[in-house]
């Protein structure tokens, strides 16, 4: 089973402030790394796939970084809003696996207004 | 609209008897697959379907099984040899050629 680390597993953060947070997977067999925001009581919805290293992806305030050589996923987000409380999911996706996933646990971001 | 719907949302059973999960598609997805959230966990594969009638046992498919008798549809049954089924279910689907999975909003299972 291929181990897919997030870190921190939370965080609080005052409105306006700017955060990041971690993904590292497995630097072989690399196929994709996927970013989602899971908002409570609702579905978890795909933010970024990125499949090249050095891909950065945007999307509003929330980017996303990867170093496939290094195993690791930075997610950005800028001037963090309370609606942006979310837990946010990575999934490494190695080659020749028929495009399962693997899931890290999470990072919880909490944003106070 | 189109999405996945999961039913129930919360579903409670007594130790020992089996219960079926639903998961509905109406994306035209080929692939479906079911995860499990226990708390400080990433979400673990149970099982998968690429096509109409073919599955594949995931991470954890011990004490579960599945059905893929149609495109929409992809039901996950908790078996009673299921040690600890007490958990948070997830279905997922992906289109063909494409891979990012989108989610149901799952169900919540309690064994009493």
């Amino acid at each position: 089973i291929l181990n897919v680390e997030q870190s921190p597993q939370s965080l609080h953060v005052q409105e306006g402030d700017s955060t990041n947070f971690t993904c590292s997977f497995p630097s072989s067999n690399f196929y994709a790394l996927h970013w989602y925001r899971w908002e409570t009581a609702k579905s978890p919805e795909a933010l970024f796939v990125m499949t090249l290293n050095g891909d950065e992806k945007k999307k509003g305030r929330i980017s996303a970084t990867l170093n496939t050589k290094e195993g690791y996923s930075y997610l950005y987000i800028k001037g963090s809003q309370p609606e942006d409380s979310a837990t946010y999911l990575c999934a490494f996706g190695y080659s020749g696996s028929a495009r399962q996933l693997t899931f890290g646990s999470g990072t919880q971001l909490t944003v106070l207004p | 609209d189109g999405g996945i719907t999961q039913s129930p949302k919360y579903l409670f059973r007594k130790e020992g008897q089996n219960v079926t999960l639903s998961c509905e598609q109406n994306l035209n997805h080929d692939a479906m697959y079911w995860y499990r959230q226990d708390p400080g966990q990433g979400l673990r594969l149970i099982y998968y379907s690429q096509i109409v009638n073919d599955f594949q046992k995931g991470d954890i498919a011990e004490g579960y099984s599945v059905s893929r008798e149609k495109k929409e549809s992809f039901p996950l049954t908790v078996t009673s040899a299921q040690k600890n089924p007490t958990a948070f279910y997830l279905c997922a689907s992906r289109s063909s050629g494409t891979d990012t999975q989108y989610f149901g909003p799952g169900t919540r299972l309690t064994v009493l």
